[in-house]
């Protein structure tokens, strides 16, 4: 049984449509993450979050936002979708002081815009 | 530079055989923690094993191992009896920073598919 929820699975969406990816977990941890991820590619850090109402952009550049009100809600936002943004974004988590038993991760969207 | 290399895109193994997939890193931080993640076709990330830099035995989760040699920055993973349930991508992962505010840098991946 999952502890992090991440919907759509699957999303196809039209150029220039906002969109925002859900994930919550259900574990109370403090730290959550979300990844971009094409096929068969390596994961590449987008955003995080240390807590509520702290967030930061990744390694990588990207045009989406995120928010957290909440600990266990981290939901990832396009304003506007473009073709160069289907991907799969998986979202993470983790709790304690370090990460040193591995994140959670959840399922996976994988985005597809037209 | 890259910190996580995996410089096997694929690799083959038959099933029962054991398989090593490599993985370097490059770090200048004391503490560290190297991972490994097995994604299926499905694309869930599912955490295997974690070596921890100052731990001084390999880490052994079931039929994976780590292979850690800390001087030549090497934390290979060791699958022991493949079945046909391990096809699939695997990456070496390095988490760095200081204490609680820690991230992962993944490597490329490996894609492994074990033949019957």
């Amino acid at each position: 049984e999952a502890d992090i929820y991440q919907t759509p699975r699957y999303l196809v969406i039209g150029t220039g449509k906002k969109i925002t990816l859900e994930c919550s977990q259900t574990m109370g941890h403090d730290k959550m993450y979300w990844y971009q991820q094409d096929p068969g590619m390596e994961l590449h850090l987008i955003h995080y979050s240390y807590g509520v109402n702290s967030t930061e952009k990744g390694d990588l550049s990207s045009e989406s936002t995120v928010s957290r009100i909440r600990t266990e809600h981290f939901p990832l936002t396009l304003e506007s979708a473009r073709p160069s943004h289907t991907s799969q974004y998986l979202c993470a988590s983790n709790g304690g002081r370090t990460v040193d038993y591995g994140y959670t991760f959840g399922s996976g969207t994988r985005l597809t815009v037209v | 530079a890259q910190k996580i290399t995996q410089t096997q895109p694929g690799m083959f193994v038959q099933e029962k055989e054991a398989v090593t997939l490599d993985c370097t890193y490059d770090t200048s931080d004391q503490s560290y923690g190297l991972f490994w993640y097995k994604q299926p076709s499905s694309g869930e990330m599912i955490f295997l094993i974690y070596q921890g830099s100052y731990d001084e035995q390999n880490a052994t989760e079931g039929r994976y191992s780590l292979n850690f040699q800390k001087a030549r920055k090497s934390a290979n993973l060791v699958i022991s009896a493949s079945q046909l349930g391990d096809s699939a991508m695997y990456f070496c992962a390095m988490r760095e920073g200081p204490g609680g505010y820690q991230k992962v840098t993944f490597g490329t991946g490996t894609k492994l598919q074990v033949i019957p």
